[in-house]
């Protein structure tokens, strides 16, 4: 079965600086890699996915992931921060014939 | 209308009302989800269904029943709820059970 664990449940930055949300998952396959990001009361966003080919994956809003199999992560990178990044950000893993399964998340707060 | 719409977006209920929670996705996919997310908790999954077909039910009270009518509709009904029900519902569907989710913006559900 798979799993993802999402390293730190807050994370704070100043706007401007490097935003790194770190996603580490667990998988016997193959995995289907996706980050999504919920702003309050509102339902889930897409940022991004990796199922096969290039390893370094762009996504909305300036942010991409890489997969990296040796350390069976998938963190997600912003340059630079900005205030509107403030939301929920959650990893969630596939195996290619089962639903996703979502990490506990992370709070993203840019500080001015 | 586009993508995946939830209605209502807030409901409060006394314990033994019943209600139904309505979501409807044009997207053409097959699979719908319902998910349960409460504060300082993990996001739950509830519900699966794939061309129609519950194929998962992650231990949900029978307080909760889900109906699929066709690939494009799904509803929560609910009845006899308690105070602990009370929660963000959100709703999702995907081409197939394996890939990426869309969700919608969620109904606030509060159990009074």
């Amino acid at each position: 079965a798979q799993s993802v664990t999402q390293l730190g449940s807050h994370v704070s930055v100043s706007e401007g600086a490097l935003v790194l949300l770190r996603c580490n998952y667990s998988s016997s396959v193959p995995p289907y890699l996706f980050w999504y990001v919920q702003y309050p009361n509102q339902g889930l966003q897409l940022l991004l996915k990796y199922t096969t080919g290039a390893t370094l994956v762009k996504g909305i809003n300036g942010f991409e992931a890489e997969f990296k199999k040796s350390e069976t992560s998938f963190h997600l990178t912003k340059p630079s921060a900005h205030m509107s990044d403030a939301a929920e950000y959650f990893c969630a893993v596939s195996d290619g014939n089962t639903p996703l399964v979502f990490g506990k998340g992370t709070r993203l707060s840019v500080i001015a | 209308e586009t993508g995946v719409t939830q209605t209502p977006r807030h409901l409060v209920m006394g314990m033994t009302n019943k209600k139904s929670l309505k979501c409807e996705q044009h997207l053409g996919h097959n699979a719908m989800y319902w998910y349960k997310q409460s504060a300082k908790k993990p996001l739950e999954l509830m519900f699966v269904y794939n061309f129609k077909e519950q194929t998962e039910n992650n231990s949900v009270p029978s307080r909760f029943s889900p109906e699929c009518p066709n690939s494009s509709h799904l509803f929560l009904h609910l009845h006899t709820l308690q105070p602990e029900d009370s929660a963000l519902y959100l709703c999702a569907s995907s081409q197939d059970k394996a890939y990426e989710q869309y969700f919608g913006p969620g109904t606030r559900l509060t159990v009074t």
